[in-house]
């Protein structure tokens, strides 16, 4: 079935950091990849989006291209602030109006 | 503002009650969703609804209930039959669309969830 692998938190960096977030995929075909973030006793906010092999999403100094070959939609920022902190979670829909399925999450805290 | 409501923020149920969350939509979406976050842990699907009137169980939908009597309403009931309903609940809702909606992405949209506590 589909599922979603990010790699194990709590990451923590010191602030303007490089940030990478690994995410892996299973699903045939062609899904929709996402990353949201929540922060503290909030819901989730989309982040950015990618809806076809190479495509790259961004936002707020984040990326993550989706690579088909490699099943994987690795979340960056070149240089991260303790703003930045919350948890991260990578998600794939297959078909439009299908379910969400998302990975375990990944806790980030950024040091001043 | 369009966007999705949940209400209470936070409740506490009691032992063998029944409790119902609110959740609404002015997003005019078609889709609605409600999923349930345990502290440490990712996102499980409970109820899921495609269409006005009609909804499927997600992975963990023992001791839920839903109802989808208007488009932009999908109230949650935890049961008395939920054992361990502590836990942050989360309703989002989506706009399946046509083959162009399916080009742009078809993106779930979030509440800022309800915390419920059983006492």
């Amino acid at each position: 079935g589909n599922s979603v692998t990010q790699m194990e938190g709590p990451v923590t960096l010191s602030e303007e950091a490089f940030l990478t977030i690994n995410c892996t995929y299973t699903a045939t075909g062609y899904p929709s990849l996402f990353w949201y973030v929540q922060y503290p006793g909030e819901g989730l906010q989309l982040l950015l989006k990618a809806t076809k092999a190479d495509d790259k999403g961004s936002n707020k100094g984040f990326e993550a291209t989706y690579r088909k070959e490699t099943t994987s939609f690795h979340l960056e920022k070149g240089s991260v602030q303790v703003s930045d902190s919350a948890v991260y979670f990578c998600a794939l829909i297959k078909n439009q109006g299908g379910k969400l399925i998302f990975g375990q999450g990944t806790e980030l805290s950024v040091k001043p | 503002d369009g966007g999705i409501t949940q209400s209470p923020k936070y409740l506490f149920r009691k032992e063998g009650q029944n409790v119902t969350l609110s959740c609404e939509q002015n997003l005019n979406h078609d889709a609605m969703y409600w999923y349930r976050q345990d502290p440490g842990q990712g996102l499980r699907l409970i109820y899921y609804s495609q269409i006005v009137n009609d909804f499927q169980k997600g992975d963990i939908a023992e001791g839920y209930s839903v109802s989808r009597e208007k488009k932009e309403s999908f109230p949650l009931t935890v049961t008395s039959a939920q054992k361990n309903p502590t836990a942050f609940y989360l309703c989002a809702s989506s706009m399946p669309g046509d083959r162009t909606e399916r080009l742009s992405g078809n993106t779930i949209y979030f509440g800022e969830g309800s915390w419920l506590t059983v006492v």
